[in-house]
Protein backbone atom coordinates (compact mmCIF):
# COMPACT_ATOMS: atom_id res chain seq x y z
CA UNK A 1 0.00 0.00 0.00
CA UNK A 2 1.13 3.48 -1.19
CA UNK A 3 2.01 5.65 2.34
CA UNK A 4 3.89 8.49 4.19
CA UNK A 5 4.21 6.79 7.65
CA UNK A 6 5.54 9.13 10.67
CA UNK A 7 6.54 8.10 13.81
CA UNK A 8 6.02 9.17 17.03
CA UNK A 9 2.09 9.85 16.35
CA UNK A 10 1.89 11.98 19.90
CA UNK A 11 4.81 13.22 21.52
CA UNK A 12 4.63 15.36 24.84
CA UNK A 13 8.33 16.23 26.16
CA UNK A 14 10.06 19.27 27.91
CA UNK A 15 11.83 22.64 26.24
CA UNK A 16 15.15 22.02 25.41
CA UNK A 17 15.23 17.77 24.73
CA UNK A 18 16.43 17.50 21.61
CA UNK A 19 13.39 14.88 19.34
CA UNK A 20 13.35 13.30 16.10
CA UNK A 21 9.78 12.79 14.09
CA UNK A 22 10.96 10.53 11.56
CA UNK A 23 8.82 10.13 8.28
CA UNK A 24 9.14 7.52 5.35
CA UNK A 25 7.31 6.94 2.12
CA UNK A 26 7.51 3.80 0.00
CA UNK A 27 6.40 5.41 -3.30
CA UNK A 28 10.08 6.25 -4.60
CA UNK A 29 8.97 9.82 -4.38
CA UNK A 30 11.87 12.69 -4.82
CA UNK A 31 10.04 15.54 -2.98
CA UNK A 32 9.49 15.46 0.11
CA UNK A 33 8.35 18.30 2.59
CA UNK A 34 7.18 19.20 6.22
CA UNK A 35 4.15 20.85 7.29
CA UNK A 36 3.29 22.63 11.01
CA UNK A 37 -0.46 23.08 11.24
CA UNK A 38 -1.86 25.44 13.56
CA UNK A 39 -5.36 26.80 14.10
CA UNK A 40 -5.91 29.79 12.34
CA UNK A 41 -2.44 29.26 10.47
CA UNK A 42 -3.40 26.44 8.27
CA UNK A 43 -0.87 24.49 7.26
CA UNK A 44 2.71 25.76 6.56
CA UNK A 45 6.05 24.72 5.09
CA UNK A 46 8.82 23.69 7.38
CA UNK A 47 11.24 22.14 5.19
CA UNK A 48 11.49 20.57 1.76
CA UNK A 49 13.83 18.54 -0.09
CA UNK A 50 13.69 18.13 -4.36
CA UNK A 51 15.55 14.99 -4.25
CA UNK A 52 18.42 13.02 -1.98
CA UNK A 53 21.02 15.43 -0.24
CA UNK A 54 19.12 18.48 -1.79
CA UNK A 55 17.05 20.80 0.99
CA UNK A 56 15.68 23.99 1.21
CA UNK A 57 14.00 26.40 3.55
CA UNK A 58 9.90 26.70 3.48
CA UNK A 59 8.02 29.31 5.43
CA UNK A 60 8.96 28.47 8.96
CA UNK A 61 12.20 26.84 9.26
CA UNK A 62 13.80 28.96 12.63
CA UNK A 63 13.95 25.99 15.09
CA UNK A 64 14.25 23.01 12.86
CA UNK A 65 16.59 21.00 10.89
CA UNK A 66 16.20 18.25 8.36
CA UNK A 67 17.94 15.72 6.41
CA UNK A 68 17.89 13.23 3.36
CA UNK A 69 20.48 10.81 3.24
CA UNK A 70 18.02 8.45 1.97
CA UNK A 71 15.44 8.89 -0.69
CA UNK A 72 12.69 7.63 1.18
CA UNK A 73 13.40 9.20 4.70
CA UNK A 74 12.99 12.12 5.93
CA UNK A 75 13.29 12.97 9.18
CA UNK A 76 12.62 15.93 11.40
CA UNK A 77 14.71 17.45 14.04
CA UNK A 78 14.17 19.82 16.76
CA UNK A 79 17.71 20.76 18.57
CA UNK A 80 16.17 22.22 21.74
CA UNK A 81 12.58 22.39 21.27
CA UNK A 82 10.41 25.42 22.25
CA UNK A 83 6.69 25.35 23.77
CA UNK A 84 6.45 27.38 20.35
CA UNK A 85 6.60 24.68 18.16
CA UNK A 86 3.74 22.83 19.99
CA UNK A 87 1.88 22.25 17.20
CA UNK A 88 0.61 19.08 14.52
CA UNK A 89 3.30 18.37 12.20
CA UNK A 90 2.69 16.09 8.77
CA UNK A 91 5.09 14.70 6.33
CA UNK A 92 4.19 14.95 2.38
CA UNK A 93 5.49 13.71 -0.58
CA UNK A 94 5.06 13.68 -4.40
CA UNK A 95 6.73 12.17 -7.29
CA UNK A 96 7.94 16.01 -8.58
CA UNK A 97 7.46 16.09 -11.62
CA UNK A 98 5.98 19.17 -13.02
CA UNK A 99 2.06 19.07 -13.63
CA UNK A 100 -0.62 17.67 -11.60
CA UNK A 101 1.68 15.97 -8.85
CA UNK A 102 -0.65 14.71 -5.81
CA UNK A 103 1.22 15.09 -2.30
CA UNK A 104 0.62 12.61 -0.24
CA UNK A 105 0.42 13.12 3.70
CA UNK A 106 1.53 11.36 6.25
CA UNK A 107 -1.07 10.79 9.03
CA UNK A 108 0.44 13.72 11.65
CA UNK A 109 2.29 13.91 14.39
CA UNK A 110 1.13 15.75 17.64
CA UNK A 111 3.73 17.70 19.49
CA UNK A 112 3.36 18.98 23.21
CA UNK A 113 6.72 21.02 24.54
CA UNK A 114 6.23 21.61 27.83
CA UNK B 1 -2.04 39.51 3.26
CA UNK B 2 -2.18 35.58 3.14
CA UNK B 3 -1.32 34.29 -0.58
CA UNK B 4 -4.40 32.17 -0.06
CA UNK B 5 -7.57 33.07 1.92
CA UNK B 6 -10.12 30.93 3.35
CA UNK B 7 -12.71 31.25 5.94
CA UNK B 8 -12.31 28.63 8.36
CA UNK B 9 -16.12 28.50 9.51
CA UNK B 10 -17.49 26.27 10.68
CA UNK B 11 -20.78 25.77 8.27
CA UNK B 12 -23.48 23.73 9.73
CA UNK B 13 -25.55 22.32 7.13
CA UNK B 14 -28.35 19.92 7.18
CA UNK B 15 -27.91 16.24 4.83
CA UNK B 16 -28.53 16.67 1.52
CA UNK B 17 -27.85 20.43 1.02
CA UNK B 18 -25.93 21.80 -1.40
CA UNK B 19 -22.39 23.04 -0.19
CA UNK B 20 -20.44 25.60 -1.59
CA UNK B 21 -16.74 26.49 -0.09
CA UNK B 22 -14.12 29.35 -1.53
CA UNK B 23 -11.25 30.63 -0.97
CA UNK B 24 -9.30 33.74 -3.17
CA UNK B 25 -6.02 33.85 -3.58
CA UNK B 26 -3.10 36.55 -4.41
CA UNK B 27 -0.65 35.54 -6.21
CA UNK B 28 -1.35 35.31 -10.11
CA UNK B 29 1.32 33.15 -11.35
CA UNK B 30 -0.69 29.88 -9.35
CA UNK B 31 -2.28 27.59 -12.35
CA UNK B 32 -2.48 24.77 -10.15
CA UNK B 33 -5.72 24.42 -7.71
CA UNK B 34 -6.55 21.40 -5.49
CA UNK B 35 -8.80 21.07 -2.53
CA UNK B 36 -7.94 18.60 0.03
CA UNK B 37 -10.32 16.53 2.62
CA UNK B 38 -9.34 16.13 6.29
CA UNK B 39 -10.65 14.25 8.17
CA UNK B 40 -10.39 14.81 12.29
CA UNK B 41 -7.00 13.30 13.74
CA UNK B 42 -5.98 12.44 9.84
CA UNK B 43 -3.35 13.82 6.83
CA UNK B 44 -5.32 15.53 4.05
CA UNK B 45 -5.86 14.09 1.19
CA UNK B 46 -6.34 15.13 -2.50
CA UNK B 47 -10.02 15.19 -3.30
CA UNK B 48 -9.97 17.53 -6.56
CA UNK B 49 -7.80 19.57 -8.74
CA UNK B 50 -7.85 22.04 -11.43
CA UNK B 51 -5.84 23.35 -13.65
CA UNK B 52 -5.73 27.45 -15.01
CA UNK B 53 -9.76 28.18 -14.89
CA UNK B 54 -12.52 26.35 -15.59
CA UNK B 55 -14.66 23.44 -14.04
CA UNK B 56 -14.58 20.11 -12.92
CA UNK B 57 -17.02 17.06 -11.65
CA UNK B 58 -16.21 13.90 -9.87
CA UNK B 59 -19.60 12.54 -8.71
CA UNK B 60 -21.37 15.25 -5.79
CA UNK B 61 -18.22 17.51 -6.30
CA UNK B 62 -17.51 20.25 -8.62
CA UNK B 63 -14.25 22.41 -8.32
CA UNK B 64 -14.06 25.92 -9.75
CA UNK B 65 -11.69 28.42 -10.52
CA UNK B 66 -11.65 31.46 -12.01
CA UNK B 67 -8.33 33.52 -12.55
CA UNK B 68 -10.06 36.81 -13.46
CA UNK B 69 -10.96 37.17 -9.95
CA UNK B 70 -8.55 34.73 -8.53
CA UNK B 71 -11.63 32.48 -6.75
CA UNK B 72 -11.61 29.19 -5.89
CA UNK B 73 -14.75 26.99 -4.98
CA UNK B 74 -15.66 23.74 -4.31
CA UNK B 75 -19.47 22.73 -4.68
CA UNK B 76 -20.57 19.57 -2.91
CA UNK B 77 -24.18 17.98 -3.90
CA UNK B 78 -26.24 16.10 -1.59
CA UNK B 79 -24.46 16.58 1.01
CA UNK B 80 -23.85 13.72 3.56
CA UNK B 81 -22.73 13.37 7.12
CA UNK B 82 -19.75 11.61 6.03
CA UNK B 83 -18.59 14.91 4.52
CA UNK B 84 -17.94 16.56 7.92
CA UNK B 85 -14.18 17.22 7.64
CA UNK B 86 -11.82 20.14 7.48
CA UNK B 87 -11.78 21.18 3.07
CA UNK B 88 -8.38 23.15 2.42
CA UNK B 89 -8.06 24.78 -0.45
CA UNK B 90 -4.35 24.94 -1.98
CA UNK B 91 -2.67 26.30 -5.03
CA UNK B 92 1.07 26.16 -6.69
CA UNK B 93 2.47 28.04 -9.35
CA UNK B 94 3.84 25.70 -12.40
CA UNK B 95 7.31 24.27 -12.27
CA UNK B 96 7.28 24.71 -7.97
CA UNK B 97 6.07 21.60 -5.99
CA UNK B 98 5.78 24.20 -2.89
CA UNK B 99 2.04 24.35 -2.09
CA UNK B 100 0.17 27.20 -0.15
CA UNK B 101 -2.79 26.48 1.76
CA UNK B 102 -5.83 28.45 3.46
CA UNK B 103 -6.45 28.01 6.84
CA UNK B 104 -9.36 25.24 5.82
CA UNK B 105 -12.96 25.53 6.51
CA UNK B 106 -15.06 23.16 8.79
CA UNK B 107 -17.94 21.62 7.72
CA UNK B 108 -20.72 19.96 9.67
CA UNK B 109 -23.16 18.13 7.64
CA UNK B 110 -25.90 16.84 10.14
CA UNK B 111 -27.96 13.94 9.81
Amino acid sequence: EAQVTQNPRYLITVTGKKLTVTCSQNMNHEYMSWYRQDPGLGLRQIYYSMNVEVTDKGDVPEGYKVSRKEKRNFPLILESPSPNQTSLYFCASSSGTSGIDTQYFGPGTRLTVL
Amino acid sequence: QKEVEQDPGPLSVPEGAIVSLNCTYSNSAFQYFMWYRQYSRKGPELLMYTYSSGNKEDGRFTAQVDKSSKYISLFIRDSQPSDSATYLCASRDTGFQKLVFGTGTRLLVSP
